[in-house]
């Protein structure tokens, strides 16, 4: 079945580190791939999403590339900021499904001043 | 623009007390719907899923029921709370065509069950 598999965190950055959280993912068909940011006490939010190989997502300064070769699709920014600290999912789902969304288990992120 | 909105943001309920969350999608049309619960340290888990009016499909069994009496409305019941069904509650939609692979999230509902 499908599955995604993200780092454990929590990780913890500087101001302006360079950011990267691995997510992998096995999937039978084309999925679509996506990164959600939760904020503390919040509900979730897309952050970016890419729906077919070698697409870039983008957005707020964080990018991921979906790879099929390695079937990764790895969120990074190059100057993580305070407000950066959340916790960040990231799912897929089959084209054209009605159904779940398959979420990795969470990669919280704190950023220290 | 769509909107959700899910009320109420916050509820502590007794155990063997009713529940009831509510979530309406605006600016859309025949959306699909989705109640998600996340347990501490648990992740995302999808509860309920519904591709229309009275069209419901359970992923998980529990005491927790869901309803969709009008296209963009969705209600998550329950008769007796247990403790086990504290958690954040979210309700999320997605629409139609290219774009519905898109599933949007609410602001959630955090239920202390006590």
């Amino acid at each position: 079945g499908n599955s995604v598999t993200q780092m454990e965190g929590p990780v913890t950055l500087s101001e302006e580190a360079f950011l990267t959280i691995n997510c992998t993912y096995t999937a039978t068909g084309y999925p679509s791939l996506f990164w959600y940011v939760q904020y503390p006490g919040e509900g979730l939010q897309l952050l970016l999403k890419a729906t077919k190989a070698d697409d870039k997502g983008s957005n707020k300064g964080f990018e991921a590339t979906y790879r099929k070769e390695t079937t990764s699709f790895h969120l990074e920014k190059g100057s993580v900021q305070v407000s950066d600290s959340a916790v960040y999912f990231c799912a897929l789902r089959e084209r054209g499904s009605q159904g779940n969304l398959i979420f990795g288990k969470g990669t919280k992120l704190s950023v220290k001043p | 623009s769509q909107t959700i909105h899910q009320w109420p943001a916050t509820l502590v309920q007794p155990v063997g007390s009713p529940l009831s969350l509510e979530c309406t999608v605006e600016g859309t049309s025949n959306p699909n719907l989705y109640w998600y619960r996340q347990a501490a340290g648990r992740g995302l888990q999808l509860l309920f899923y519904s591709v229309g009016i009275g069209q419901i499909s359970s992923e998980v069994p529990q005491n927790l029921s869901a309803s969709r009496p009008q296209d963009r409305q969705f209600i998550l019941s329950s008769k007796k709370l247990l403790l086990s069904d504290s958690g954040f509650y979210l309700c999320a939609w997605s629409g139609l065509g290219i774009s519905g692979n898109t599933i949007y999230f609410g602001e959630g509902s955090w239920l202390t069950v006590v």
